[in-house]
């Protein structure tokens, strides 16, 4: 079983559209959480922590879930521009700072 | 900016050769990693390293082994390649233990193993 698991997608939306993606981790000791964007052939760039309380950062909202160790992230009023591969990833503290992704779900924005 | 270079963007080599890939940091970060990205499989951690000469192996460290002699540079070597480690390999760099956890990319190096 993998340590992070995201569904693969794609999704395809139509522009404005609300999307939904979902996480989770089997790793108990993870204590950090975050998202990452992929562009299509580029490196990953972070998109945004991810914390207990949930946080929200313009069009996108991060949930966490520790007791069902389950990770969310909600982009609203989705542009052209959001198109993108969305990485989900845990960071375990216990030694080394050891950071692993998921697979990704490519999101495409159609017009 | 923190920027993250990988030494060669592209690499075409033959099965059996050794193989480096070097990759230097400029913001004095602490943690360095190694992944690779293939389709479908997303990125998978082969080797990190939170300090000089320390390594750490992540879940596919087996044909791979890693050097850390200075705390900017953090080295991939494959000492015998093979096909199956065609792969886009990517580097990371992140601040050390109190810090928000974001990984630095660089631009990732392609190689082919023929």
């Amino acid at each position: 079983r993998k340590e992070v698991e995201q569904d693969p997608g794609p999704f395809n939306v139509p522009e404005g559209a609300t999307v939904a993606f979902n996480c989770t981790y089997s790793n108990s000791a993870s204590q950090s959480f975050f998202w990452y964007r992929q562009d299509c052939r580029k490196e990953p760039k972070l998109l945004m922590s991810v914390y207990s309380s949930g946080n929200e950062d313009g069009r996108f909202t991060a949930q966490l879930n520790r007791a069902s160790q389950y990770i969310s992230l909600l982009i609203r009023d989705s542009k052209l521009s959001d198109s993108a591969t969305y990485l989900c990833v845990a960071r375990d503290h216990t030694g080394g700072f050891k950071t692993i992704f998921g697979a990704g779900t490519r999101l495409f924005v159609k017009a | 900016d923190v920027k993250v270079t990988q030494s060669s963007r592209y690499l075409v080599k033959r099965t059996g050769e050794k193989v480096f890939l070097e990759c230097v940091q400029d913001m004095d970060h602490e943690n360095m990693f190694w992944y690779r990205q293939d389709p479908g499989l997303g990125l998978r951690l082969i080797y990190f390293s939170y300090d000089v000469k320390m390594k750490e192996k992540g879940d596919i460290p087996e044909g791979y082994s890693v050097s850390r002699e200075k705390k900017e540079r953090f080295s991939l070597i494959l000492e015998s390649a093979s096909t199956n480690q065609t792969s886009m390999y990517l580097c990371a760099s992140s601040l050390g233990l109190f810090n928000t956890g974001e990984l630095f990319f660089g631009e990732g190096s392609r190689l082919t193993v023929l």
